[in-house]
């Protein structure tokens, strides 16, 4: 699987955009570009994922670039809760399902 | 999605006895795995719990150090024996269902070892 670089952390303010990017310059065709968060004493929570095209749900907006060598996880209205670290993965999909969490990112949202 | 209990939430355990930690799910799953998360790091595959079958276990764990059951599509056993204060970290169970890629985490065992 691919290797990802995030920034060791990150703030925003409160009801801003909390946009956290990830290089995955070595993604090949197949591999998924998956967001997972973990608030603190919590497991990981699934966030989103995409391959190529720009994906929305109602935690997040996830912008993957055209090459698929980054992308960027959108919180559109940062919230203190969203305060976590934020983790990008890259996986290729299949039935042998397993996941490589890196250091992540971690996100304060200040009020 | 998948509703995870993980038994004991916490725990704090004397040198060189063992500690077992169940993971039940609400739901029938297809993938279960167990995570340790050592103090300030980040997550680090353990192995696949296997229904029916032996574990896959990631390079640098062993079987007669973290024995896994499966016993059926909803229930999981991770065992860490013989503890040393090295093992101090905080083990997760993380179930994938049918329906998509998504993986669910329990939250987590707080495991203390003095």
């Amino acid at each position: 699987d691919a290797k990802t670089t995030q920034p060791p952390s990150m703030d925003c303010a409160e009801g801003r955009a909390a946009n956290l990017p990830c290089n995955h310059s070595t993604i090949s065709g197949n591999e998924y570009v998956y967001w997972y968060r973990q608030i603190h004493s919590q497991g990981p929570q699934y966030i989103i994922h995409g391959l190529k095209n720009n994906e929305t749900n109602e935690m997040a907006s996830l912008i993957i670039t055209e090459d698929r060598k980054s992308s960027t996880l959108i919180l559109p209205h940062a919230t203190l809760r969203d305060t976590a670290v934020y983790y990008c993965i890259v996986k290729s999909g299949g039935s042998n399902y397993k996941l490589t969490f890196g250091k992540g990112t971690l996100l304060t949202v200040n009020p | 999605s998948a509703v995870i209990s993980q038994k004991p939430s916490r725990d704090i355990c004397q040198r060189g006895t063992s500690l077992t930690i169940q993971c039940q799910v609400d739901s029938q799953v297809t993938m279960m795995f167990w995570y340790r998360q050592q103090p300030g790091q980040s997550l680090t595959l353990i192995a696949t719990a296997n229904q029916g079958s032996e574990a896959t276990y990631e390079s640098g764990f062993v079987i007669d150090k973290f024995p896994i059951s499966r016993p059926n599509l909803t229930f999981s056993t991770l065992t860490v024996s013989n503890m040393s204060p090295e093992d101090s970290s905080i083990y997760l169970c993380s179930v994938r269902t049918d329906l998509n890629e998504k993986l669910f985490f329990g939250s987590g065992t707080q495991l203390s070892v003095l």
